[in-house]
This record gives C-alpha cells, sequence and structure tokens, in this order.
C-alpha cells in the first residue's frame, strides 16, 4: 500500500533552516511528481512546491520563492524540502502528497501525516 | 490569480444531505477536486474531477461543477462525515497552478 512519511519537523528560530524529508513506498516513486502542502495552525492548505518524476520540472508558491528548495532521490525514494530564512508565518504542518491526474485535471491522491514546523524564537 | 470561495461552515442534522459549495470564475471549466480532513489527520481525497470517486469512498459522496459553481453532495449524513472540506484546481494560467479553497467545516448536528 502507497505510504508517505515525512520527517524533520521541529522548532527552530526565525532566520534558521530546517530540512524536511518524506519516505515513499508501495509505489514506483520515480513514475510520479510529487508535492509539499502545508497547513498553519487552525487555517486551510496552502500548496508550496511540486517536483516532476525527475526532478527536471519544478514550482513555488511565490511565498516561498527563493527560500525554499524541493528535491527528490529516486533511487531513496525520498522526498525534500530544504527551508531557509524561516519566518513565523512558515509555522505550519507540512504534508508530502503524491501528484496524480492528467494535463489540467491534477489532484494529490495520498498524503503524507504531515510533520510540524513552528517558527518562533 | 484564480480564487475558490467556499461557505466556512456548513451544518446538517444526521439523514440529511449537504452541499458544500464552491465558486470561482467559470469553474465549470475547470476539473474540481474535493478533500475531507478530520481533526488531527491529514487530507483524504473523496471526489476528483468534479464527480469521480476514489475507490473505497462511500456512494454518498458525489460531486457536480457548472457555470461559477462546483458543489460536494454527501447524502445520508452521517456523525462520522463531520470534518473540514476543500476543494482543489489546477489553475495553469497563474504560477500557484494548485489552488485550494479557504475549507467548509461540515458539522452534523
Amino acid at each position: 500500500q502507497v505510504q508517505l512519511v515525512e520527517s524533520g519537523g521541529g522548532l527552530v528560530k526565525p532566520g534558521g533552516s530546517l530540512r524536511l524529508s518524506c519516505a515513499a513506498s508501495g509505489f514506483t516513486f520515480s513514475d510520479y511528481y510529487m508535492s509539499w502542502i502545508r497547513q498553519a495552525p487552525g487555517k486551510g492548505l496552502e500548496w508550496v512546491s511540486y517536483i516532476s518524476s525527475s526532478g527536471s520540472t519544478i514550482y513555488y508558491a511565490d511565498s516561498v520563492k527563493g527560500r525554499f528548495t524541493i528535491s527528490r532521490d529516486n533511487a531513496k525514494n525520498s522526498l525534500y524540502l530544504q527551508m531557509n530564512s524561516l519566518r513565523a508565518e512558515d509555522t505550519a504542518v507540512y504534508y508530502c502528497a503524491r501528484r496524480v491526474g492528467a494535463s489540467e485535471v491534477w489532484y494529490f491522491d495520498y498524503w503524507g501525516q504531515g510533520t510540524l514546523v513552528t517558527v518562533s524564537s | 490569480s484564480y480564487v475558490l470561495t467556499q461557505p466556512p461552515s456548513v451544518s446538517v442534522a444526521p439523514g440529511q444531505t449537504a452541499r458544500i459549495t464552491c465558486g470561482g470564475n467559470n469553474i465549470g471549466s475547470k476539473s474540481v477536486h474535493w478533500y475531507q480532513q478530520k481533526p488531527g489527520q491529514a487530507p483524504v481525497l473523496v471526489v476528483y474531477d468534479d464527480s469521480d470517486r476514489p475507490s473505497g469512498i462511500p456512494e454518498r459522496f458525489s460531486g457536480s461543477n457548472s457555470g461559477n459553481t462546483a458543489t460536494l453532495t454527501i447524502s445520508r449524513v452521517e456523525a462520522g462525515d463531520e470534518a473540514d472540506y476543500y476543494c482543489q484546481v489546477w489553475d495553469s494560467s497563474s504560477d500557484r497552478h494548485v489552488v485550494f479553497g479557504g475549507g467548509t467545516k461540515l458539522t452534523v448536528l
């Protein structure tokens, strides 16, 4: 069965860095686009970034562009999110999710359980 | 950028039908997907491509999309359906690409 397990969250000071990981299993990881989606406490879902199956295509939300870097290691079935220059407003649960569908009909069929990132002094 | 508007809350009695709307400019021309999120849990896909259901999702969950409004309909509502529901579209015309609605809290009375 498909499993996505995030790790790496924690408490970090403003301006600090953190690297999130997502371990995938139960499917051919290298065949799928993957994404990071976050949810601030008590708020809705916000897309953060996605990466193509090969890693050659990457997009970021404006709110994280220039500070966050998404990457993947298909040999290790792992997705990553390097987060630099963290701000209080980056505090959220971060989910990794598998993107599926077809052109203009993209959605997320499996999500991890999430990892909490807290940015506070 | 494209905006999806959902009512903050919807309430329904058990056994009745709940309708959760998702408004957007000409949303009928896009494919809409719906997620259910229970407290402390990750979102779960309940409807994709306007009206299709993933395996394991009860037939009570259905979707429609036309004009400026997409609707998630939950028939014969149960206590276990109480959750937040989010609509989502893909908007290639903006750099955001992935757009979520603000979410609707479904309360089962």
